[in-house]
C-alpha cells in the first residue's frame, strides 16, 4: 500500500539558512500534520491542514511557515536555521480529519 | 487536559519472554488512544488504536492493548518478545477540541530485547 512520502530524508544546512521539507500524503488523504522530534525526544506537533486551509496550530516558530497546495501535498519552509532546529520532522496524513494518522518516514535535518 | 504518561523510560526482556509497556491517560471524557512503533532511524508505525469500541485492542505483530477505564490504563503486551520488536514504543492520545486532530505523545518506552 502507498504511503507518506517525504523527500528529502536527510538534509544538512548551516545556521541562518532556509530549508524546504516536502510531504506527499497517502492518496486520497486531504489532511497533513507535521511534527518535530528533538533528540532523545518525543514527537511534537507543529501545523496541520486540512482541504489547503490550516486547521491547527502548534508550537512552530514563527520562522516556520507551511502550506498544502491543490495535489495535497505539503511543504515546511523554514528560515533563519538555528542549531536547536536540528530535528526528526515527521509528516503524518489522514484521510479526512479526526481519522487515524498515518506517518512518513521522516526528514532529518542537521544544523551546523 | 489530555495527556498520557508512560511509565518506564526502559524495558528490557529476553527473547519469548512476554512483554509489558505501561501507559496511564488522563483526559475528562473517552479518548481516543494509539501505540505507536519507532524503530532505529525509521518513522512512526501505527500498531493499534482504541476509539471506544472493544477495550481489548489487537495490533500487528502480536500486540495488544487493554483500555482499562477504572485504572485509566492502555497497557501494550505481547505474549512473546522477538529480537525484530527491539524499538521505542509511544503511547500517544487525540487531542479532542472542535475539529483538531492533534495528538499528544508519551515519552517513549525503549524496549531491549535481550537473545
Amino acid at each position: 500500500a502507498a504511503g507518506v512520502i517525504q523527500s528529502p530524508r536527510h538534509l544538512i544546512k548551516e545556521k541562518r539558512e532556509t530549508a524546504t521539507l516536502k510531504c506527499y500524503p497517502i492518496p486520497r488523504h486531504d489532511t497533513v500534520y507535521w511534527y518535530q522530534q528533538g533528540p532523545g525526544q518525543d514527537p511534537q506537533f507543529l501545523i496541520s491542514f486540512y482541504e489547503k486551509m490550516q486547521s491547527d496550530k502548534g508550537s512552530i516558530p514563527d520562522r516556520f511557515s507551511a502550506q498544502q497546495f491543490s495535489d495535497y501535498h505539503s511543504e515546511l519552509n523554514m528560515s533563519s536555521l538555528e542549531l536547536g532546529d536540528s530535528a526528526l520532522y515527521f509528516c503524518a496524513s489522514s484521510p479526512r480529519p479526526l481519522e487515524t494518522q498515518y506517518f512518513g518516514p521522516g526528514t532529518r535535518l542537521l544544523v551546523l | 487536559a489530555q495527556s498520557v504518561t508512560q511509565l518506564d523510560s526502559h524495558v528490557s526482556v529476553s527473547e519469548g519472554t512476554p512483554v509489558l509497556l505501561r501507559c496511564n491517560y488522563s483526559s475528562s471524557y473517552s479518548p481516543s488512544l494509539f501505540w505507536y512503533v519507532q524503530h532505529p532511524n525509521k518513522g512512526l508505525q501505527l500498531l493499534l488504536k482504541y476509539t471506544s469500541a472493544a477495550t481489548l485492542v489487537k495490533g500487528i505483530n502480536g500486540f495488544e492493548a487493554e483500555f482499562k477505564k477504572s485504572e485509566t490504563s492502555f497497557h501494550l503486551t505481547k505474549p512473546s518478545a522477538h529480537m525484530s520488536d527491539a524499538a521505542e514504543y509511544f503511547c500517544v492520545v487525540r487531542l479532542r477540541s472542535g475539529a483538531t486532530n492533534k495528538l499528544i505523545f508519551g515519552t517513549g518506552t525503549l524496549l531491549a530485547v535481550q537473545p
